[in-house]
């Protein structure tokens, strides 16, 4: 079975400091990964994602996310956060055997200071 | 416009009194899938479905029914609520491709059963 582990659950920062979240998943074969991102109530929207080639993928706002599979590690950075950021943000893994199930991690809740 | 609508988007009710959450979408994917999410523990799946009159229990499914008559449609039913089936509710869907399985969600139905 997968699973999907994110370690921070709640992110206070000021604005233009720079993010990261972490996440690892477990699953022993393929894997295709996600970042998706809740602004306040809001629906769930896809920040990024990984397939296959280059483990470094950029997303729309700025964010990117690397994939370090020794790691079992698809951790989300941004250099330099704003207000509207302010989110929830989860992991979420597909295994290649899994048939279209997504796992999501817990989610992380990023709250960025004006 | 693509989007996945649920309805409603808030339902108040009582222990035991049938409901029926609604999910539709205009996109004719194969795939659709039902999630709770719970502070803390991110999106869980509760059902989902390949296909027409093919459904599947996710990883939290008692408590729940679903249906697939028709390819847009795939309601949530609650046949007798409980207090611990309050929660945040979305739908989502998506064309399965191979193995890249981008979903795309409602926008939530916020369920509290008292």
């Amino acid at each position: 079975a997968q699973s999907v582990s994110q370690h921070n659950h709640h992110v206070i920062l000021s604005e233009a400091a720079s993010l990261e979240l972490g996440c690892n998943y477990s699953y022993g074969g393929t894997v295709n990964l996600f970042w998706y991102v809740q602004y306040p109530g809001q629906h769930l929207q896809l920040l990024l994602k990984y397939f296959s080639g280059d483990p470094l993928v950029k997303g729309i706002k700025g964010f990117e996310a690397e994939f370090i599979k020794s790691k079992f590690s698809f951790n989300l950075r941004k250099p330099s956060v704003q207000w509207s950021d302010t989110a929830e943000y989860f992991c979420a893994v597909e295994g290649k055997a899994a048939g279209n199930k997504l796992t999501f991690g817990g989610g992380t809740r990023v709250l960025v200071k004006p | 416009e693509a989007q996945v609508t649920q309805n409603p988007r808030y339902l108040i009710t009582v222990t035991g009194k049938k409901l029926t959450v609604t999910c539709s979408q205009n996109m004719n994917h194969e795939y659709m899938s039902w999630y709770r999410q719970d502070p803390g523990l991110g999106l869980r799946q509760i059902y989902y479905s390949m296909n027409v009159e093919v459904t599947d229990k996710g990883d939290v499914p008692e408590g729940y029914k679903v249906s697939r008559k028709e390819k847009r449609n795939f309601p949530l039913i609650l046949e007798s609520p409980s207090p611990n089936q309050t929660s945040l509710y979305f739908c989502a869907s998506s064309t399965p491709g191979g193995f890249k399985n981008i979903q795309y969600f409602g926008a939530g139905t916020r369920l509290s059963v008292l």
